[in-house]
């Protein structure tokens, strides 16, 4: 069964480095999200893509955070600097096209980053 | 507008014994709904999805929900609980394409 892959699965820095994220979702999905997940809480959307596009990056941090998806298929979330509030699970997910609210978003395994 | 409240923030129960998770949302047209169960460390797996079909919806692992539109409820159940149900349990409320309002999460705990 295909699945989204993300790596690395676990990052520590430190505060003012960069970090970096990779997302590769299931091929021949059309949308990919970024999600960033703080513990306790539920995951909350930071920028969707719609083929290379970006569609919503309403709640994306931009003075430090950006996210690319240049070919339209796989993608990458970067911060800079990173801050110690930004330590969290950041998740990616695909969906075939992102055009109906009922459509499955399929979810890869995460990537937990800690900043000390 | 659209948000989601998960009424319980842990439940425990006995493995065997019959599991109810809560979810109640607000939306302002009819909503897709979501749940999703997600073990530590591990991505989000969905178990179910109510798509305005029928109101009674039948997942994976034994869970269903069902959708109650003069409560605007959607609770979760499983008539058995099993010790691999251990997990965060996350209710979803969808109106625009790809627009997730996640509910903050249900630990379900199992006592052998």
């Amino acid at each position: 069964e295909a699945e989204v892959a993300q790596s690395p699965r676990y990052k520590i820095t430190e505060k003012s480095q960069a970090v970096a994220f990779w997302c590769d979702p299931i091929s021949g999905h059309a949308t990919l999200y970024w999600y960033r997940q703080i513990l306790g809480q539920g995951p909350e959307l930071l920028v969707q893509f719609q083929d290379e596009s970006v569609v919503d990056d309403s709640q994306l941090p931009k003075d430090r955070f950006s996210a690319e998806r240049l070919k339209g298929v796989d993608s990458t979330l970067k911060i800079q600097p990173a801050e110690l509030g930004d330590s969290a699970m950041y998740l990616c997910a695909s969906s075939f096209v992102g055009g109906a609210p009922q459509e499955t978003q399929y979810f890869g395994p995460g990537t937990r980053l800690l900043v000390l | 507008a659209q948000s989601v409240t998960q009424l319980d923030s842990h439940v425990s129960v006995s493995e065997g014994t019959p599991v109810l998770l809560r979810c109640n949302y607000s939306s302002s047209y009819s909503p897709s709904l979501f749940w999703y169960v997600q073990h530590p460390n591990k991505g989000l797996q969905l178990l179910l999805k109510y798509t305005s079909a029928a109101t009674l919806v039948k997942g994976i692992n034994g869970f269903e929900a069902e959708f109650k539109k003069s409560e605007t409820s959607f609770h979760l159940t499983k008539p058995s609980a099993h010790m691999s149900d251990a997990a965060e349990y996350f209710c979803v409320v969808r109106l625009n394409a790809g627009k997730s309002t996640f509910g903050d999460g249900t630990t379900l705990t199992v006592k052998p």
